[in-house]
């Protein structure tokens, strides 16, 4: 079945330090992939998406780009902020049949001044 | 705000007890989900519905059931409540599949004591 496999956290950094979380997925066919950033209280809300292979998705200064071969979508920062503490998830999506959103463990990020 | 109303927003109750949370959307969206997110289990699908009275089953179901008796509102049912229930329960709604965005609710923490 579908799966997503994220790097554990907490991810700890100081501010406009370069940021990585690892997203490696499982899937057959040609899954869209998604980030999605949770703030403490909230919901989830959508940071980026890439719906084929090599394509780049970004937003507020994080991308990630769909690795086909490598089965990953990496997210990075290359300067990241107090504001960006939260929690990451990676998800997939197939693109046939019912296209159930399925998401990852999370990786928290905190970010000292 | 993509429309979408959790209730209650936190709740106590005790073992065996039946629970009702309610989704309500402003949105017409087809596609409901109610996903748990657990520590170290990021979020797990637990029904999906992809029209009035169209629901499924998710990975983690059992003990609970869902019903959709009109496009605005996707109700999530604990029929006898345990403490292995205890979770953040989050609905998300998605106006279309595969690559599509989903938006999700506040949440509803609830506690089974």
């Amino acid at each position: 079945g579908n799966s997503v496999t994220q790097m554990e956290g907490p991810v700890t950094l100081s501010e406009e330090a370069f940021l990585t979380i690892n997203c490696t997925y499982t899937a057959t066919g040609y899954p869209s992939l998604f980030w999605y950033v949770q703030y403490p209280g909230e919901g989830l809300q959508l940071l980026l998406k890439a719906t084929k292979a090599d394509d780049k998705g970004s937003n507020k200064g994080f991308e990630a780009t769909y690795r086909k071969e490598t089965t990953s979508f990496h997210l990075e920062k290359g300067s990241v902020q107090v504001s960006d503490s939260a929690v990451y998830f990676c998800a997939l999506s197939q693109n046939t049949g019912f296209q159930k959103l399925v998401f990852g463990t999370g990786t928290r990020l905190l970010v000292s001044p | 705000d993509a429309g979408i109303t959790q209730s209650p927003r936190h709740k106590v109750t005790e073992t065996g007890t039946p629970v009702t949370l309610r989704c309500h959307q402003t949105e017409n969206h087809r596609y409901m989900y109610w996903y748990r997110q657990d520590p170290g289990h990021g979020l797990r699908l637990i029904h999906y519905s992809y029209g009035v009275k169209d629901t499924d089953k998710g990975e983690v179901s059992d003990g609970y059931s869902v019903s959709r008796s009109k496009t605005e509102d996707f109700l999530l049912t604990l029929e006898s409540a345990t403490s292995s229930q205890t979770s953040v329960y989050f609905c998300a709604i998605r106006p279309g599949t595969g690559n599509t965005e989903a938006f999700f609710g506040q949440g509803t923490r609830l506690t089974v004591v």
